[in-house]
């Protein structure tokens, strides 16, 4: 089946410019999960869906990300106001439950965010 | 808090090579670990996990086991293939605590010569 689809795939945006990430989890999956990796690091969570609740948003950086995921399927990430530090693949998960005893997360292909 | 170190890159080796990669991780509950890796041009893809203590994880030639007392999970291969190049990442989730995320070390990238 399908695996984890995220679009674009590419994204330039210009500094203040607001941008919307989107991701299509694997059919059936519970669990959604965004996460941003810097280049040349390891990816770093930013928030986690169970169906449509959001139920931890921690890893949010600021007040200017904001994520939904209004039916419990598509997940889009929202930036507003784009700054040079927001740069990086943003990536998408999904599990079929809830993480318990190491469900397995499957990653979409990431967007990558250039803030000019 | 929860944290994943992982033996800084690059790593060079020749076909036929073993292979180590070291990870080690502090974590507040029990976790399961996973190695990631991530090929040239594509996506994360699960490389293999263990939940518990003593156990082995593995998948297309590669090894790595869960050690508690030494909080760590090698990953290893006998005998690599121009095919593994690819950057590798440990990563660990602590099941039932809430969000499930995966907590990843920096990775390392591994570059294999014929």
């Amino acid at each position: 089946g399908a695996g984890v689809s995220q679009s674009p795939r590419y994204k330039v945006a210009k500094r203040g410019q607001d941008v919307a990430l989107r991701c299509d989890p694997i059919s059936g999956h519970v669990s959604l999960f965004w996460y941003q990796q810097a280049l040349g690091q390891g990816p770093e969570f930013l928030t986690y869906f169970q169906n449509e609740a959001q139920l931890d948003k921690s890893g949010l950086p600021s007040d200017r990300f904001f994520a939904e995921r209004p039916e419990g399927s598509v997940s889009t990430l929202k930036i507003q106001r784009t700054q040079q530090e927001d740069s990086a693949v943003y990536l998408c998960a999904s599990s079929l439950e809830g993480g318990l005893y190491g469900d397995t997360q499957y990653f979409g292909p990431g967007t990558r965010l250039t803030v000019l | 808090g929860n944290s994943v170190t992982q033996m800084e890159g690059p790593v060079t080796l020749s076909e036929e090579a073993f292979l180590t990669i070291n990870c080690t991780y502090t974590a507040t509950g029990y976790p399961s670990l996973f190695w990631y890796v991530q090929y040239p041009g594509e996506g994360l893809q699960l490389l293999l996990k263990a939940t518990k203590a003593d156990d082995k994880g593995s998948n297309k030639g590669f090894e790595a086991t869960y050690r508690k007392e030494t909080t760590s999970f090698h990953l290893e291969k006998g005998s690599v293939q121009v095919s593994d190049s690819a950057v590798y990442f440990c990563a660990l989730s602590i099941p039932g605590a809430g969000s499930y995320q995966l907590t990843f070390g920096k990775g390392t990238k591994l570059s294999v010569i014929p």
